[in-house]
């Protein structure tokens, strides 16, 4: 079955330390998106990427980093520069397709990270 | 910028229509969406309409777009409590070059036997 898989679900992060989510997809999507979640709060876009090797800052970048060295492969790394990590985190992916870009987007089961 | 605002809560009997309001900002809208969230688990796309529709019909679900007044809803007949969950509305904000989804805060339906 065609999906998206992120690992681990649970993550547990000392003071200090990075710690990278992972994130993959077998859907053959060209767009793979990071979004965080936080209590009666809707998502927020903290990095997206339409291409391999490429890859955008969303509307809360900071503290938090990205690579796309593989079309199936979006990673997440949280760096000790984010103040407030504790949060659950959601990976996306769609088709890029057209002007309107209107394909849906598709989440996997997200990481829930906790600061210890 | 774009803004997506929603009820934070609604509470409906088991076998009652609920009806999930959201409103947007975004005159250059594409597509809307609706998306449901169940505890600890990602987001599951229910269904989604055009902006050139009114409204949409799946099983169901009824999705209504008032282009005038920015304003979408979500009708789930007979409600069930394999229903309860949060529940989110977003837009595809046209003014990018990229489909980015902007969310609403989410509505937590509660159903009651």
């Amino acid at each position: 079955d065609g999906g998206i898989t992120q690992s681990p679900k649970y993550l547990f992060r000392k003071e200090g330390q990075n710690v990278t989510l992972s994130c993959e997809q077998n859907l053959n999507h060209d767009a793979m998106y990071w979004y965080r979640q936080d209590p009666g709060q809707g998502l927020r876009l903290i990095y997206y990427s339409q291409i391999v090797n490429d890859f955008q800052k969303g509307d809360i970048a900071e503290g938090y980093s990205v690579s796309r060295e593989k079309k199936e492969s979006f990673p997440l790394t949280v760096t000790s520069a984010q103040k407030n990590p504790t949060a659950f985190y959601l990976c996306a992916s769609s088709i890029v397709s057209g002007p309107t870009r209107n394909q849906p987007q598709h989440f996997g089961d997200g990481t829930r990270l906790s600061i210890l | 910028g774009e803004d997506v605002e929603q009820s934070l809560f609604l509470s409906v009997r088991e076998g009652d229509s609920s009806v999930i309001n959201c409103t947007y900002t975004d005159s250059s809208s594409t597509y809307l969406y609706w998306y449901k969230q169940e505890p600890g688990a990602g987001l599951q796309l229910l269904t989604y309409i055009f902006s050139n529709m009114d409204m949409k019909q799946d099983q169901r679900l009824t999705v209504l777009l008032n282009k005038k007044d920015k304003h979408l809803s979500l009708r789930i007949a007979d409600t069930q409590t394999g229903d309860s969950a949060i529940y989110f509305c977003a837009e595809i904000y046209g003014g990018t070059s990229y489909g980015k989804l902007t969310f609403g805060q989410g509505t937590i339906l509660t159903v009651h036997p």
